[in-house]
Protein backbone atom coordinates (compact mmCIF):
# COMPACT_ATOMS: atom_id res chain seq x y z
CA UNK A 1 0.00 0.00 0.00
CA UNK A 2 1.60 3.45 -1.17
CA UNK A 3 2.02 5.58 1.82
CA UNK A 4 4.87 5.98 4.57
CA UNK A 5 6.63 3.53 5.93
CA UNK A 6 8.87 4.18 9.44
CA UNK A 7 11.27 1.29 10.78
CA UNK A 8 11.78 0.17 13.76
CA UNK A 9 7.93 0.39 15.38
CA UNK A 10 10.30 -0.02 18.92
CA UNK A 11 13.69 1.08 19.80
CA UNK A 12 15.36 0.76 23.72
CA UNK A 13 18.55 2.31 23.56
CA UNK A 14 20.78 2.88 26.54
CA UNK A 15 22.35 6.36 26.78
CA UNK A 16 25.13 7.23 24.47
CA UNK A 17 24.45 4.79 21.89
CA UNK A 18 23.91 5.78 18.33
CA UNK A 19 20.83 4.71 16.10
CA UNK A 20 18.67 6.00 12.78
CA UNK A 21 15.11 5.73 12.76
CA UNK A 22 14.24 5.39 8.94
CA UNK A 23 11.62 6.50 6.61
CA UNK A 24 10.24 6.19 3.73
CA UNK A 25 7.85 7.05 1.17
CA UNK A 26 6.19 5.77 -2.18
CA UNK A 27 4.34 8.80 -3.07
CA UNK A 28 7.07 11.20 -4.89
CA UNK A 29 6.31 13.82 -2.18
CA UNK A 30 9.21 16.50 -2.13
CA UNK A 31 8.31 17.56 1.58
CA UNK A 32 9.38 15.22 3.65
CA UNK A 33 9.42 16.38 7.88
CA UNK A 34 9.66 14.28 11.54
CA UNK A 35 8.49 15.53 14.55
CA UNK A 36 8.05 13.84 17.80
CA UNK A 37 5.28 12.98 20.33
CA UNK A 38 4.84 13.74 23.82
CA UNK A 39 2.27 13.74 26.28
CA UNK A 40 0.50 16.71 26.55
CA UNK A 41 2.43 18.54 23.96
CA UNK A 42 1.13 17.22 20.65
CA UNK A 43 3.55 16.93 17.65
CA UNK A 44 6.59 19.19 17.56
CA UNK A 45 8.59 19.75 14.13
CA UNK A 46 12.37 18.33 14.62
CA UNK A 47 13.53 18.55 11.10
CA UNK A 48 11.98 19.07 7.55
CA UNK A 49 12.83 18.52 3.91
CA UNK A 50 11.46 20.54 1.01
CA UNK A 51 13.51 18.14 -1.67
CA UNK A 52 16.40 15.78 -1.63
CA UNK A 53 19.94 17.38 -0.92
CA UNK A 54 18.24 20.28 1.27
CA UNK A 55 17.15 19.83 4.88
CA UNK A 56 16.50 22.45 7.56
CA UNK A 57 16.02 22.77 11.57
CA UNK A 58 12.20 22.96 12.88
CA UNK A 59 11.04 23.69 16.65
CA UNK A 60 13.47 20.60 18.39
CA UNK A 61 16.23 19.89 16.35
CA UNK A 62 19.23 19.40 18.90
CA UNK A 63 20.42 16.09 19.61
CA UNK A 64 19.29 14.83 15.94
CA UNK A 65 20.47 14.55 12.64
CA UNK A 66 19.09 14.55 8.93
CA UNK A 67 19.89 13.80 5.45
CA UNK A 68 17.80 13.60 2.18
CA UNK A 69 19.91 11.76 -0.67
CA UNK A 70 16.47 10.83 -2.25
CA UNK A 71 12.92 11.72 -2.38
CA UNK A 72 12.27 8.49 -1.31
CA UNK A 73 14.29 8.33 2.13
CA UNK A 74 14.54 10.78 5.04
CA UNK A 75 16.17 9.10 8.15
CA UNK A 76 16.35 10.48 11.55
CA UNK A 77 19.62 9.87 13.33
CA UNK A 78 20.50 10.43 17.07
CA UNK A 79 24.27 10.11 17.66
CA UNK A 80 24.50 10.01 21.20
CA UNK A 81 20.72 9.13 22.66
CA UNK A 82 19.96 10.55 26.15
CA UNK A 83 16.54 10.26 28.22
CA UNK A 84 15.22 12.99 27.24
CA UNK A 85 15.07 11.80 23.55
CA UNK A 86 12.12 9.06 24.65
CA UNK A 87 9.94 9.92 22.78
CA UNK A 88 7.25 8.87 20.10
CA UNK A 89 8.63 9.43 16.53
CA UNK A 90 6.40 10.20 13.97
CA UNK A 91 7.42 10.79 10.06
CA UNK A 92 5.81 12.50 7.42
CA UNK A 93 5.42 13.59 3.62
CA UNK A 94 2.97 15.44 1.96
CA UNK A 95 1.55 17.25 -1.29
CA UNK A 96 0.63 20.83 -0.86
CA UNK A 97 -0.89 21.14 2.80
CA UNK A 98 -2.17 17.41 2.74
CA UNK A 99 0.07 15.34 5.06
CA UNK A 100 0.56 11.73 5.43
CA UNK A 101 2.06 10.24 8.66
CA UNK A 102 3.73 6.76 9.30
CA UNK A 103 2.71 4.84 11.85
CA UNK A 104 5.53 6.07 14.87
CA UNK A 105 8.30 4.87 16.27
CA UNK A 106 8.56 4.53 20.24
CA UNK A 107 11.77 4.73 21.27
CA UNK A 108 13.29 4.74 25.07
CA UNK A 109 16.08 5.63 26.17
CA UNK A 110 17.74 4.21 29.85
CA UNK B 1 7.86 28.62 18.42
CA UNK B 2 4.21 29.04 17.43
CA UNK B 3 1.62 27.90 20.42
CA UNK B 4 -1.76 26.31 19.67
CA UNK B 5 -3.88 26.18 22.50
CA UNK B 6 -6.17 23.02 22.41
CA UNK B 7 -9.17 22.16 25.02
CA UNK B 8 -10.08 20.70 26.48
CA UNK B 9 -7.22 18.27 27.14
CA UNK B 10 -9.89 14.88 27.86
CA UNK B 11 -12.73 14.06 27.82
CA UNK B 12 -15.34 11.22 28.78
CA UNK B 13 -18.56 11.24 26.92
CA UNK B 14 -21.73 9.01 26.96
CA UNK B 15 -22.32 7.09 23.27
CA UNK B 16 -24.82 9.61 21.32
CA UNK B 17 -23.65 12.35 22.59
CA UNK B 18 -22.21 15.00 20.65
CA UNK B 19 -18.77 16.60 21.44
CA UNK B 20 -17.12 19.63 20.54
CA UNK B 21 -13.47 21.12 20.86
CA UNK B 22 -11.37 24.07 20.11
CA UNK B 23 -7.75 25.29 19.53
CA UNK B 24 -6.64 29.09 19.40
CA UNK B 25 -3.67 30.71 18.62
CA UNK B 26 -2.02 34.14 19.12
CA UNK B 27 -0.70 33.86 15.27
CA UNK B 28 -2.93 34.23 12.06
CA UNK B 29 -3.00 30.78 9.79
CA UNK B 30 -3.42 30.36 6.54
CA UNK B 31 -4.94 26.78 7.10
CA UNK B 32 -6.55 24.83 9.69
CA UNK B 33 -6.11 21.17 9.45
CA UNK B 34 -7.85 18.74 12.03
CA UNK B 35 -6.22 15.09 12.85
CA UNK B 36 -7.15 12.27 14.78
CA UNK B 37 -5.27 9.44 16.07
CA UNK B 38 -5.58 5.87 16.96
CA UNK B 39 -3.81 3.91 19.94
CA UNK B 40 -0.13 2.54 18.12
CA UNK B 41 -0.66 5.56 14.67
CA UNK B 42 0.15 8.17 13.13
CA UNK B 43 -2.36 11.00 12.79
CA UNK B 44 -5.11 10.76 9.96
CA UNK B 45 -6.24 13.75 8.42
CA UNK B 46 -10.18 14.57 9.25
CA UNK B 47 -11.44 17.90 8.16
CA UNK B 48 -8.96 21.05 6.10
CA UNK B 49 -10.07 24.40 6.16
CA UNK B 50 -8.86 26.70 3.95
CA UNK B 51 -10.94 29.70 4.35
CA UNK B 52 -11.70 32.35 7.30
CA UNK B 53 -15.78 31.58 8.15
CA UNK B 54 -15.58 28.26 6.23
CA UNK B 55 -17.45 25.48 7.93
CA UNK B 56 -17.05 21.73 6.88
CA UNK B 57 -18.57 18.94 7.30
CA UNK B 58 -17.18 15.23 6.91
CA UNK B 59 -19.65 12.56 8.05
CA UNK B 60 -20.59 13.49 11.82
CA UNK B 61 -17.51 16.01 11.80
CA UNK B 62 -17.86 19.64 11.39
CA UNK B 63 -15.10 22.02 11.98
CA UNK B 64 -15.11 26.07 11.28
CA UNK B 65 -12.29 28.36 10.74
CA UNK B 66 -12.19 31.11 12.64
CA UNK B 67 -13.52 34.39 11.23
CA UNK B 68 -10.08 35.86 12.80
CA UNK B 69 -8.13 33.10 11.45
CA UNK B 70 -6.59 32.88 14.78
CA UNK B 71 -9.20 29.64 15.81
CA UNK B 72 -11.20 26.69 14.79
CA UNK B 73 -13.82 24.46 16.58
CA UNK B 74 -14.47 20.71 15.84
CA UNK B 75 -17.95 18.83 16.85
CA UNK B 76 -18.30 15.26 16.47
CA UNK B 77 -22.28 14.30 16.66
CA UNK B 78 -23.80 11.52 17.88
CA UNK B 79 -20.34 10.07 18.83
CA UNK B 80 -19.98 6.27 18.62
CA UNK B 81 -17.15 3.66 20.28
CA UNK B 82 -15.03 4.00 17.40
CA UNK B 83 -14.55 7.70 17.89
CA UNK B 84 -12.42 7.40 20.43
CA UNK B 85 -8.94 8.42 20.18
CA UNK B 86 -6.58 12.05 20.15
CA UNK B 87 -7.63 14.79 18.07
CA UNK B 88 -4.94 17.40 16.68
CA UNK B 89 -5.66 20.60 15.59
CA UNK B 90 -2.95 22.11 13.25
CA UNK B 91 -2.41 25.47 11.89
CA UNK B 92 -0.06 26.41 8.61
CA UNK B 93 1.42 29.52 7.63
CA UNK B 94 2.77 30.07 4.88
CA UNK B 95 6.40 31.90 4.77
CA UNK B 96 9.38 31.43 3.04
CA UNK B 97 11.51 28.66 4.34
CA UNK B 98 9.28 27.34 5.95
CA UNK B 99 6.31 26.46 3.12
CA UNK B 100 4.13 23.67 4.76
CA UNK B 101 5.04 23.80 8.44
CA UNK B 102 2.27 22.82 10.58
CA UNK B 103 2.15 23.91 14.42
CA UNK B 104 0.16 21.38 16.29
CA UNK B 105 -2.18 21.80 19.14
CA UNK B 106 -1.75 19.39 22.52
CA UNK B 107 -4.23 17.00 21.79
CA UNK B 108 -8.31 16.19 22.76
CA UNK B 109 -7.84 12.26 24.30
CA UNK B 110 -11.62 11.53 23.58
CA UNK B 111 -13.65 8.83 25.45
CA UNK B 112 -16.86 7.20 24.54
CA UNK B 113 -18.59 5.44 27.35
CA UNK B 114 -21.10 3.08 26.54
Amino acid sequence: NAGVTQTPKFQVLKTGQSMTLQCAQDMNHEYMSWYRQDPGMGLRLIHYSVGAGITDQGEVPNGYNVSRSTTEDFPLRLLSAAPSQTSVYFCASSFGNLYTFGSGTRLTVV
Amino acid sequence: GQQLNQSPQSMFIQEGEDVSMNCTSSSIFNTWLWYKQDPGEGPVLLIALYKAGELTSNGRLTAQFGITRKDSFLNISASIPSDVGIYFCAGQQISSGSARQLTFGSGTQLTVLP
